[in-house]
């Protein structure tokens, strides 16, 4: 069975500052896709960056970079300058190679205060 | 980019009576839709996975003759509460991806539903 962990129910960070985001995994796969995605309070999920686990290098989008230990199954995010309007819930998700179901965090709720 | 929209975003209803929720993927054929329903401060729990021309599989504990799923074209499913009751009352979502491999799931806005 496929699960994934995100320890941290609540953070917060000041507005300019770098917070990191954790989130664990557990499969016996090999093959498999990492998200994390976004949700304001608007309520709509966005996607925010994603990682092959075959790729060993860390994906990147402009403040959203990601930290992949793929032997350790750990899947973080940091985000850096962090804006106001990065409050939201981050969902870290999990789907296998060549899947449908998508495996959610339980999320982290990050305040940014200015 | 894709766009997935859900209708409505809210409702409220009657105890004992039905309601649809429709989800429409905009700009590409999504044969395939999830739906989720979320309640307050936690996560996404998946319901079930709209197929279309076929019937939906639904996630253990969650009851097909309770939500009814048709996915009947490439762009729209829809969600039937049936005689909800006031813990039918949640924020229900929808969502698509344009294949599989590393394609992310697209959501709509979410249907927020009352039932008093």
């Amino acid at each position: 069975a496929q699960t994934v962990t995100q320890s941290q129910p609540e953070m917060s960070v000041q507005e300019a500052e770098t917070v990191t985001l954790s989130c664990t995994y557990d499969t016996s796969e090999s093959n498999y896709y990492l998200f994390w995605y976004k949700q304001p309070p608007s309520r709509q999920m966005i996607l925010v960056i994603r990682q092959e686990a075959y790729k060993q290098q860390n994906a990147t989008e402009n403040r959203f970079s990601v930290n992949f230990q793929k032997a350790a199954k750990s899947f973080s995010l940091k985000i850096s300058d962090s804006q106001l309007g990065d409050t939201a819930m981050y969902f870290c998700a999990f789907t296998l190679y060549n899947f449908n179901k998508f495996y959610f965090g339980s999320g982290t709720k990050l305040n940014v205060k200015p | 980019g894709a766009v997935v929209s859900q209708h409505p975003s809210r409702v409220i209803c009657k105890s004992g009576t039905s309601v649809k929720i429709e989800c429409r993927s905009l700009d590409f054929q999504a044969t395939t839709m999830f739906w989720y329903r979320q309640f307050p401060k936690q996560s996404l729990m998946l319901m079930a996975t709209s197929n279309e021309g076929s019937k939906a599989t639904y996630e253990q504990g969650v009851e097909k003759d309770k939500f009814l799923i048709n996915h009947a074209s490439l762009t729209l499913s829809t969600l039937t509460v049936t005689s909800a009751h006031p813990e039918d009352s949640s924020f229900y979502i929808c969502s698509a991806r344009i294949g599989l491999d590393n394609s992310p799931l697209h959501f709509g806005n979410g249907t927020r539903l009352t039932v008093t």
